[in-house]
Parts: C-alpha cells; structure tokens; sequence
C-alpha cells in the first residue's frame, strides 16, 4: 500500500533563513508525488509536483522539492524563508489504485519567525 | 472565477440532523473527491466520483451518501449526524491521469452539537 510520512510535527525557521520540510513515501512502483500548502481557514493549495524526469522540482512561491528515490524521500526546500510561508504543509503520493486519491501525510506545520 | 467551491463553508447543526455540503467545479474535470480532515488534521479520502460513477468508497458510515448529478458537481449528504461527524469536509476535482494534481474547495467547518 501506498503511503507518506512527515517525520516533523513542526519546523521552526527565522525569517532569511533556508527551510526544510521532510517527506518519505513507501509506493510499488514509480511515485507521483506532491506538495501541498493549507493556510488557516482554507483549503489546500497545490505547490509542486514529482511525475518523473529533474529530481528538483520548482513549484509556486519559491518552494522546490528534491526527489531521491534511493532513500525514498521528497523534500520540501526554500532557500529563503518569509514569515508568510508559515502555514500547515501536506506531502501526498497518488495512490495507483482506485482511480488514484491522493493519500496524505500527516502533515508539518511550519513556523517563520521574524 | 473559484474553480472548486463548496457551501456552505460553516454549519452547525444539532444530533440527530441529516445536513447537505455541496460542491462545484468549473475546470471541467473528470473526477471529483470528499475528503474528511480531522480534528488533528489529518486528511482521509471518502469518496471518489469518476463522470458521475462511484470509484472510491473508503470505510464511511452509510449515513454518508454522496450524490453526483453531472460530473460538475459531488454532494455529501449526512443522515444522523453525530458528534464525531464534526470536521472540516473538503471537496476536491481533478483530471484523470495519474499525474495530475488535484484542486481543493474552500471546506465545510461542519460542526454537531
């Protein structure tokens, strides 16, 4: 079975800094996987994407995220942190049955201090 | 234009109520999607719908029924509301393909009292 671990329940960055926000998966197969960003009170907002080629990803907002299929990771990275990048961050595979929901970690919630 | 969009965005309802959350999408999409998110936040799939038909029916009380009219729209009904039931209801669409991302509503806060 398809799933995703967010090893983090929360990042702490000060602003300027760099930021990183794990995820593992464990998938048969080749992955689909993908990043995603909910603020307070809304819904989930997509950020990027893994379907296959560059293991570094570049998504919305200046996030990118690197693939490592030899330990099963894929990384959430921005070089330079805002404090309006705190927020709760989901990492989801596609799960290859069943038409293909996304199946979501638990999520991190990231925190950017001035 | 919101290209997901659910209503209302709160209820709050007493036991015992059978309430309706309902969802749109304007991106032409094949598939569409009710997730369920926790109290601790976490997201679980509850139903898939593929141009009307049902694909995913993860393990869902049956007073949840959703209704899919045309492949626009994905309604959750809840008969018997119970306390538990109270989370945030995400809607969500897509386009099939294993590659595609999927695009959220705003939620439903449903909250049983």
């Amino acid at each position: 079975a398809q799933s995703v671990a967010q090893p983090e329940d929360q990042v702490n960055v000060a602003e300027g800094n760099p930021l990183t926000v794990k995820c593992t998966y464990s998938v048969s197969g080749n992955p689909y996987l993908f990043w995603y960003v909910q603020y307070p009170n809304r819904g989930l907002q997509f950020l990027l994407k893994y379907i296959t080629g560059d293991n570094l990803v570049k998504g919305s907002y200046g996030f990118e995220a690197e693939f490592n299929k030899s330990q099963t990771s894929f990384h959430l990275k921005k070089p330079s942190a805002l404090v309006s990048d705190s927020a709760l961050y989901f990492c989801a595979v596609r799960d290859r049955g069943s038409q293909g929901n996304l199946i979501f970690g638990k999520g991190t919630k990231l925190s950017v201090k001035p | 234009d919101t290209a997901v969009s659910q209503t209302p965005k709160y209820l709050v309802t007493q036991m015992g109520n059978d309430k309706s959350i309902k969802c749109e999408q304007n991106l032409g999409h094949d598939t569409m999607y009710w997730y369920k998110q926790d109290s601790k936040k976490f997201l679980k799939i509850m139903f898939s719908y593929n141009n009307k038909e049902l694909i995913i029916n993860e393990t869902v009380p049956n007073r949840f029924s959703p209704k899919s009219p045309d492949k626009a729209h994905l309604n959750l009904h809840i008969n018997s509301l119970e306390l538990g039931d109270s989370a945030v209801y995400f809607c969500a669409s897509s386009q099939d393909g294993q590659g595609r991302e999927a695009f959220f509503g705003q939620g439903t806060r449903l909250t049983v009292v």
